[in-house]
């Protein structure tokens, strides 16, 4: 059972214009959603986290939107640059959890210059 | 700061051989998880260490999957015996320990598993 969705696999977008990625989760438990940015052969790298007191988190261009009745977040990154071609995956946990991490699938964003 | 180590980087194997995976977690980094991820998916934990105690290791194969974490520092995993379907990269990552529920977790390169 997929906790945490990310149904757009894929995504490309202009140099310099916006990028938006979303995420659907089904947990109501999840209380902190985090965004990881993934380069082919490393493992993922932290980006930006959302704790669920806030609807919304920014850190320079990388800024995340949270609504919780909806049970989406989305990244948005402005404006989006060729070295942001990488693979983002959403993921949650449960503050009253053990730190577990439940991830998306992932989505490929594709920078074109 | 050295972040996480992970060797092999790489390793191929037959079906029902042995393989083993270490991990050295940042230092100072109590938790430690490791994560299995199949290709076209996100990673999916499989166990985590706080120190050398297991904290959860649900989803953990216990019939073929072991993992130790000696002094509470480095961790090893081992696939005994291999299974095609443990084709995966399989990722380590380590957090502070602090407070539950907002920590970051930061990941290694991962060693990617081929079984034949």
């Amino acid at each position: 059972d997929q906790q945490v969705k990310q149904n757009s696999p894929s995504l490309s977008v202009q140099e310099g214009r916006i990028s938006i990625l979303n995420c659907d989760y089904t947990n109501s438990m999840f209380d902190y959603f985090l965004w990881y940015k993934k380069y082919p052969a490393e493992g993922p790298t932290f980006l930006i986290s959302i704790s669920s007191i806030k609807d919304k988190n920014e850190d320079g261009r990388f800024t995340v939107f949270l609504n919780k009745s909806a049970k989406h977040l989305s990244l948005h990154i402005v404006p989006s640059q060729p070295g942001d071609s990488a693979v983002y995956f959403c993921a949650a946990s449960a503050l009253t959890g053990a730190n577990n991490l439940f991830f998306g699938t992932g989505t490929r964003l594709t920078v074109i210059p | 700061e050295a972040g996480v180590a992970q060797s092999p980087r790489y390793k191929i194997i037959e079906k029902r051989q042995s393989v083993a995976f270490w991990c050295n977690p940042i230092s100072g980094h109590a938790t430690l998880y490791w994560y299995q991820q199949i290709l076209g998916q996100g990673p999916k934990l499989l166990i985590q260490f706080q120190n050398n105690g297991v904290v959860d290791d649900s989803q953990l194969p216990k019939d073929r999957f072991s993992a130790e974490r000696l002094k509470g520092v480095d961790s090893t995993l081992k696939i005994q015996p291999a299974k095609l379907e443990d084709s995966a990269v399989y990722l380590c990552a380590s957090s502070l320990g602090g407070t539950r529920g907002k920590e970051t977790q930061y990941f290694g390169p991962g060693t990617r598993l081929l079984v034949l």
